[in-house]
């Protein structure tokens, strides 16, 4: 039962490249969404998708895009990498996002910018 | 805006003493209050929910709405309890993901 996987695990970017991560979930989930965790800054919240078709700004949505590919998967990208961006990135979903939902969460990306 | 404030960034406790992770919310409505825990090197998950009611690994939570407060219990810490704890809100008026505090880091030390 795999739940939520992203890829890669681990990444090392220059500044200024490109990079997508991916997010697939096999819970039939309808919403997912992208987090990243920084030290004293805990979880925030950087794009969601309510459902398949629609994505959402978060907490800190500037310097990413992301595309709801279709409802299984849901992927990140830094268009113009920023060492600002170095964090560990974290995909996850639940059934919706009303009251009661669960989210579950991937086991997260490590990602640097130098 | 829905806000949750974690006071603590680490605790430190020893073996068999009790623990209490604070959380305080800030919401005008009715929130849904959860407790997720990561421990070292593995994914975040669910440790539990106000609505539930339920006593998970010893912890319990229980929700004050005087206090606005969400504070995570455990009447005796083991070495196992340590890792990144995070308390979560989602409004009970629409449709919006949860919102976490900053996570408080326990350390139970034998």
């Amino acid at each position: 039962n795999a739940g939520v996987t992203q890829t890669p695990k681990f990444q090392v970017l220059k500044t200024g490249q490109s990079m997508t991560l991916q997010c697939a979930q096999d819970m039939n989930h309808n919403s997912m969404y992208w987090y990243r965790q920084d030290p004293g800054m805990g979880l925030r919240l950087i794009y969601y998708s309510a459902s398949e078709g629609t994505t959402d700004k978060g907490e800190v949505p500037n310097g990413y895009n992301v595309s709801r590919l279709n409802k299984r998967e849901f992927s990140l990208r830094l268009e113009s990498a920023a060492p600002s961006q170095t964090s560990v990135y974290f995909c996850a979903s639940s059934e919706g996002l009303a009251k009661g939902n669960t989210i579950y969460f991937g086991e997260g990306s490590w990602l640097t910018v130098v | 805006a829905q806000r949750v404030t974690q006071p603590e960034k680490l605790l430190s406790v020893f073996k068999g003493a009790p623990v209490e992770l604070k959380c305080n919310y800030s919401y005008s409505g009715s929130p849904e209050l959860f407790w997720y825990v990561q421990y070292s090197r593995q994914r975040l998950q669910l440790l539990l929910r106000h609505i539930s009611r339920e006593s998970i690994k010893g912890f319990t939570a229980d929700l004050n709405k005087g206090e606005t407060s969400f504070h995570l219990k455990k009447p005796f810490a083991q070495e196992e309890d340590s890792a990144m704890y995070y308390c979560a809100l989602r409004a009970y008026s629409g449709n919006t993901p949860l919102v976490f505090g900053k996570g408080t880091r326990l350390s139970v030390i034998a």
